[in-house]
């Protein structure tokens, strides 16, 4: 059954410090593997996009990584800002399906 | 460059009535996506066009469906409306299909269906 888990739930962090979010799936066949930035009330917003073949990209402060063999992927977060505060998506795409994970819910304090 | 654009931001119905939502992708995009959020749980995946063609469907009864029309705009209908339709209806945007995999869907706001 095609899959994407999502740990943890939610997070709690102080502001400044750097968290890492986790993403399992077991889809196939694979074709990418996207975050996503859901801040309340609002659309996702794309973070990244990773293929088979690369195992980590970045944008600003957020480095996703991908471990096709495993079949896991991370969000790391650096110097966290309150305006990261939001629900963080993964979403695996294989063959003509999306697959979404339920999120993490990360509030980031002052 | 104007983002996704969805109508109405906020719906009310009864059970048993029918709703229409509509989308406006972004200028060049002509993938639109459907997708249902209901509180607490994921994003659930409904329809996909492209070139004024469905593409896909996702796990959902025949009362959802929609169309997109010559110029990419799209709408979804819900008919017989149940209590559990009650969600946020995401609409998202891509450039055409052929251009290769990897393309990010940018989203609207969403209309948020309330069911009574």
């Amino acid at each position: 059954k095609n899959q994407v888990e999502q740990s943890p739930q939610s997070l709690i962090i102080l502001e400044g410090k750097n968290c890492t979010l986790q993403c399992n799936y077991t889809v196939s066949p694979f074709s990418n593997l996207r975050w996503y930035k859901q801040d309340t009330g609002r659309g996702p917003v794309s973070l990244t996009i990773m293929t088979f073949s690369e195992n980590t990209k970045s944008n600003g402060r957020y480095t996703a990584t991908l471990d096709a063999d495993t079949k896991q992927s991370s969000l790391h977060i650096t110097a966290s800002q309150l305006s990261d505060s939001a629900s963080y998506i993964c979403v695996v795409e294989g063959g003509d399906k999306y697959i979404f994970g339920t999120g993490t819910r990360l509030k980031v304090l002052a | 460059e104007a983002g996704v654009t969805q109508s109405p931001t906020h719906l009310i119905k009864t059970r048993g009535q029918q709703v229409t939502l509509r989308c406006s992708p972004i200028s060049g995009h002509t993938s639109v996506y459907w997708y249902q959020q209901a509180l607490g749980l994921g994003l659930q995946f409904l329809l996909w066009y492209d070139e004024g063609e469905e593409r896909n469907r996702g796990n959902f009864p025949p009362r959802f469906s929609g169309r997109q029309f010559p110029n990419y705009s799209s709408e979804l209908n819900v008919n017989a409306l149940e209590l559990e339709d009650s969600a946020l209806y995401l609409c998202a945007s891509s450039l055409e299909l052929y251009r290769g995999r990897n393309q990010p869907q940018h989203f609207g706001d969403g209309t948020r269906l309330s069911i009574l």
